[in-house]
């Protein structure tokens, strides 16, 4: 069937490390992939997306990459800061397909 | 920027009642969601509308459930007859095409009581 899911509920990280954030998914005929930001709220917002036949995308201080052997995606934050704390998640597209499906979300805690 | 707008804010209301919740897509977007959130869980989507039809709805969206583009702007969801169960965040999308990134809105918080 169609999922995404998230293989950590928490994840707390020092100020300034960087941070991976990983989510499996299990839809083979998924093409499009994204991540998404919730802070408290708020509705989600758009951070970094990539496309199946690509394997890496870089934004600001965001990278995903896409690992479609094992049906794996992962969002590093480089240098994460205070405000990078909120709920994370991943989300999966099947062209055609007129819905995004969302994993369970990922809640980063940055400590100063 | 432009953004997705959504009333009211929360809605509360007792079991059985009607409720409408309202959006405000992005202008020049063409695909519409609605999804919603109970505390602490993930964003589930219900239903898209696209063409002024709904192109795939869940299995939460059942017969309470319908969708309305009544003018030009506006995107409604209708619950029918709520249940407590019902009682959810519920967030509008759109997007400029199928397969493209989502803009949401902050969402309605419905308390059904």
């Amino acid at each position: 069937g169609e999922s995404v899911g998230l293989h950590l509920p928490t994840l707390s990280v020092q100020e300034g490390d960087n941070s991976i954030i990983n989510c499996a998914y299990s839809n083979s005929a998924s093409d499009y992939f994204i991540w998404y930001k919730q802070e408290s709220g708020k509705g989600p917002q758009f951070i970094i997306d990539i496309r199946s036949n690509m394997d890496k995308r870089q934004g600001q201080r965001v990278t995903v990459l896409l690992n479609k052997t094992v049906k794996h995606l992962s969002l590093q934050i480089a240098a994460t800061q205070p405000g990078d704390s909120a709920v994370y998640f991943c989300a999966e597209n099947m062209a055609g397909g007129f819905k995004t499906i969302f994993g369970a979300g990922t809640r980063l805690f940055v400590k100063a | 920027e432009p953004e997705v707008t959504q009333t009211p804010s929360h809605q509360v209301t007792q079991m059985g009642q009607e409720v409408i919740l309202r959006c405000v897509p992005i202008s020049n977007h063409l695909y519409f969601y609605w999804y919603r959130q109970i505390l602490g869980q993930k964003v589930e989507f219900l239903v898209s509308f696209y063409n002024n039809e709904i192109s795939e709805k869940s299995e939460i969206f059942d017969d309470q459930f319908s969708v309305e583009r009544p003018d030009g702007s506006n995107f409604t969801l209708k619950i029918r007859s709520t249940k407590l169960e019902d009682s959810a965040m519920y967030f509008c999308a759109s997007s400029g095409g199928d397969g493209e990134k989502l803009f949401f809105g902050s969402g309605t918080q419905l308390s059904v009581l």
